[in-house]
C-alpha cells in the first residue's frame, strides 16, 4: 500500500521554462511534507519542505504547494536549469518532522538545454 | 560543519553472512534514520534511534537491527543476508523539535552474492 505516489516516472523540461513535479498521499496523520533531490549513488539532498497549516511555501527558484483537501502537493522550479536535472523524491511524515518518512518513488528531470 | 558520514562505501558479502553497517550524524543531532532504497521498492524507512532507543521501525524482519551509542553515531546490522538485502542503505540525521529536515549520508552500497 503506498501511501505517497509519485505517479510520472520521468519528465523533461526545457532549460528556462518551468518543472511541475507532482505527488499524492493517502494517509490523512501526514502533517510533514518534504521534497529531495537525489543523484545516482549519493544520499538524498534536501530541498524544500511544507508544514501541514500552510499551502505554499518557497525558496528561491523552488515553491511548494499543498492542496490538503485533494491529499496533493506539487513542486515548482522557476527557472529549470540543466543541473536542476536528478530523481525528485516526496516524503512525507506524520510527525510533523523528519525524524521518520515515507517517500515515494520519484521523478527523474530532465532539464534538456 | 561535516555532514553524515557513512561507512563503509561499498560492501560484498556472501548470502548467511551478517553485516555492520555504520553512521555518524552531524554534530549535534541526536536522532538517526536508517532506509533501504532499492530498484523495486524505492526508499523505504527501517528504523529510528534517538538518544539510544529505537523510537520507530519499518516493516522489515527481525534480521534487521540498530543500535545507537552515547554520541549519537549508529550502527546497523543485517544478518543471515539474502539477496533481496543487495541495496543501497541510508542513514540520515535530524535535530529535535518540528519542521526539520533529515541531512542523509553518501549511503553503503551493500552487493550480496
Amino acid at each position: 500500500d503506498q501511501q505517497v505516489k509519485q505517479n510520472s516516472p520521468s519528465l523533461s523540461v526545457q532549460e528556462g521554462r518551468i518543472s511541475i513535479l507532482n505527488c499524492d498521499y493517502t494517509n490523512s496523520m501526514f502533517d510533514y511534507f518534504l521534497w529531495y533531490k537525489k543523484y545516482p549513488a549519493e544520499g538524498p539532498t534536501f530541498l524544500i519542505s511544507i508544514s501541514s497549516i500552510k499551502d505554499k511555501n518557497e525558496d528561491g527558484r523552488f515553491t511548494v504547494f499543498l492542496n490538503k483537501s485533494a491529499k496533493h502537493l506539487s513542486l515548482h522550479i522557476v527557472p529549470s536549469q540543466p543541473g536542476d536535472s536528478a530523481v525528485y523524491f516526496c516524503a512525507a511524515s506524520a510527525s510533523g518532522s523528519a525524524r521518520q518518512l515515507t517517500f515515494g518513488s520519484g521523478t527523474q528531470l530532465t532539464v534538456l538545454p | 560543519k561535516a555532514g553524515v558520514t557513512q561507512t563503509p562505501r561499498y560492501l560484498i558479502k556472501t548470502r548467511g553472512q551478517q553485516v555492520t553497517l555504520s553512521c555518524s550524524p552531524i554534530s549535534g543531532h541526536r536522532s538517526v534514520s536508517w532506509y533501504q532504497q532499492t530498484p523495486g521498492q524505492g526508499l523505504q524507512f527501517l528504523f529510528e534511534y534517538f538518544s539510544e532507543t529505537q523510537r520507530n521501525k519499518g516493516n522489515f524482519p527481525g534480521r534487521f537491527s540498530g543500535r545507537q551509542f552515547s554520541n549519537s553515531r549508529s550502527e546497523m546490522n543485517v544478518s543471515t543476508l539474502e539477496l533481496g538485502d543487495s541495496a543501497l542503505y541510508l542513514c540520515a540525521s535530524s535535530s529535535v523539535g518540528a519542521n526539520t529536515e533529515a541531512f542523509f549520508g553518501q549511503g553503503t552500497r551493500l552487493t550480496v552474492v
